[in-house]
């Protein structure tokens, strides 16, 4: 099984400030056709988690701009330039390479 | 715009199999995987399986292999989940998803997701 660890679990952020979350899996998620099979989540408070950025690199529609992610093979990063309010919640990577595992969820709250 | 919707019985006994159902509105489920993941409350995302929308493509997660069937009936735009032998480690809340896919065996991402139901079996 392919581990997901997340860093860190608790993230306090004040608004207009830049936060950044790490993903690191225990294999690469780097597939033969070039793709990262690294997806990053938001859980806001009380509703289902809704798809931010797939394949490591690729905002998912109606996402902010603010929103970005990169990394290659077990090191990936969820970064958001300037943290808004409506961005409070907790924030899994999932992997689909192998399986599907998820990350422990980093927790963002707003100072 | 395509949407789920989760039903389920909400309390289950110990022992017994838990049906869950997830319906999808406003679009096909052609060319899509479909899948089931839960969260117990306060706690993370668990994978349990997910299915092509012509009924192949099956994966489960490995640790609930023996005890999930996971089906679909496109003439009703609806999933189904079944879990056998449950036991108060199964209380969740389940989420039904729709998987986006390079091709039958292969998911890259769950793009959708219904707001979930949530399901007690009591100790």
């Amino acid at each position: 099984e392919i581990v997901m660890t997340q860093s860190p679990l608790s993230l306090p952020v004040t608004p207009g400030e830049p936060a950044s979350i790490s993903c690191r899996s225990s294999q690469s998620l780097l597939h033969s056709h070039g793709y990262n099979y690294l997806n990053w989540y938001l859980q806001k408070p009380g509703q289902s988690p809704q798809l931010l950025i797939y394949l490591g690199s690729f905002r998912a529609s109606g996402v902010p701009d603010r929103f970005s992610g990169s990394g290659s093979g077990t090191d990936f990063t969820l970064k958001i330039s300037r943290v808004e309010a409506e961005d409070l919640g907790v924030y899994y990577c999932m992997q689909t390479l192998q399986s599907i595992t998820f990350g422990p969820g980093t927790k963002l709250d707003i100072k | 715009q395509v949407q789920l919707q989760e039903s389920g019985p909400g309390l289950v006994k110990p022992s017994e199999t838990l049906t869950l159902r997830c319906s999808v509105s406003g679009g096909s489920m052609r060319s899509y995987h479909w899948g089931w993941i839960r969260q117990p409350p306060g706690k993370g995302l668990e994978w349990i399986a997910y299915i092509y929308y012509n009924g192949g493509g099956t994966k489960k997660n490995p640790s609930l292999k023996s005890r999930v069937f996971i089906s679909v009936d496109t003439s009703k735009n609806l999933f189904s989940l079944d879990l056998t032998s449950v036991t108060a480690a199964d209380s969740a809340i389940y989420y039904c998803a729709r998987g986006v896919t390079p091709m039958a065996d292969d998911l890259y991402y769950f793009d959708l997701w219904g707001q979930g139901t949530l399901v007690t079996v009591p100790s």
